[in-house]
């Protein structure tokens, strides 16, 4: 299975921050990235695709980089909405694996 | 619009068996798979594996294959995961998530997840 890791597991931030959530795979995915946003009692969200594509209706505020086995998610102006957690997924191959989430919380 | 409605909350004696329920609305049911994903404390997310609703066939994680039975009811639109033999575990939140008709991604919906708790 490929395994999927992210850094920091916490950032603490204050809103209008830029914020920049990393995660690394055990081997190459290509740009078969994934992001999402989880918040307690909510249905997650769907954020980015392939790396770098924002999914529709998704403020620009989010952006997604990377290939191989190094990418990133940067909030570059952080809002009130955006305190969730964040977990990066690889859909290159069986089984699906996520990374372990990052907390992004109010500092 | 697109939307995927869970079952409720459900408690578990060890050894039970659970039948979580997943209604889509919003798009044409047999067209996007169905995943489940699982979400327990202080751990991140799991993927439990798809359903296809066209073709009825299904793909598990190895360590969910003997255990997860994926089931479908087109006339309701209505996928099903059931897990048995549960064990402390395996408490955590089961979501449902569609396959994103846009080739290039994966999952784009999920549901608001259903809360199984283990316990003797």
């Amino acid at each position: 299975d490929i395994q999927m890791s992210q850094s920091p597991s916490t950032v603490s931030a204050s809103v209008g921050d830029k914020v920049t959530i990393t995660c690394r795979a055990s081997r190459s995915i290509g740009s078969w990235l994934a992001w999402y946003q989880l918040k307690p009692g909510k249905a997650p969200q769907f954020l980015i695709y392939q790396a770098s594509h924002l999914q529709s209706g998704v403020p620009s505020r989010f952006s997604g980089s990377g290939s191989g086995t190094e990418f990133t998610l940067t909030i570059s102006s952080l809002q009130p909405d955006d305190f969730a957690t964040y977990y990066c997924q690889q859909y290159n191959i069986d089984p699906r694996t996520f990374g372990q989430g990052t907390k992004v919380e109010i500092k | 619009q697109v939307q995927l409605v869970q079952s409720g909350a459900e408690v578990k004696k060890p050894g039970a068996s659970v039948k979580v329920s997943c209604k889509a609305y919003g798009y044409s049911f047999t067209n996007c798979d169905i995943n489940w994903v699982r979400l327990a404390a202080g751990q991140g997310l799991e993927w439990v594996g798809r359903l296809n609703p066209n073709a009825g066939h299904t793909d598990l994680t190895q360590k969910f294959q003997d255990r997860v039975t994926m089931t479908m009811d087109t006339s309701t639109s209505t996928a099903y995961m059931e897990l048995r033999s549960l064990r402390s575990e395996d408490t955590a939140v089961y979501y449902c998530a569609r396959g994103s008709p846009i080739v290039e991604a994966d999952v784009d919906y999920w549901g608001q997840g259903t809360p199984v708790t283990v316990s003797s």
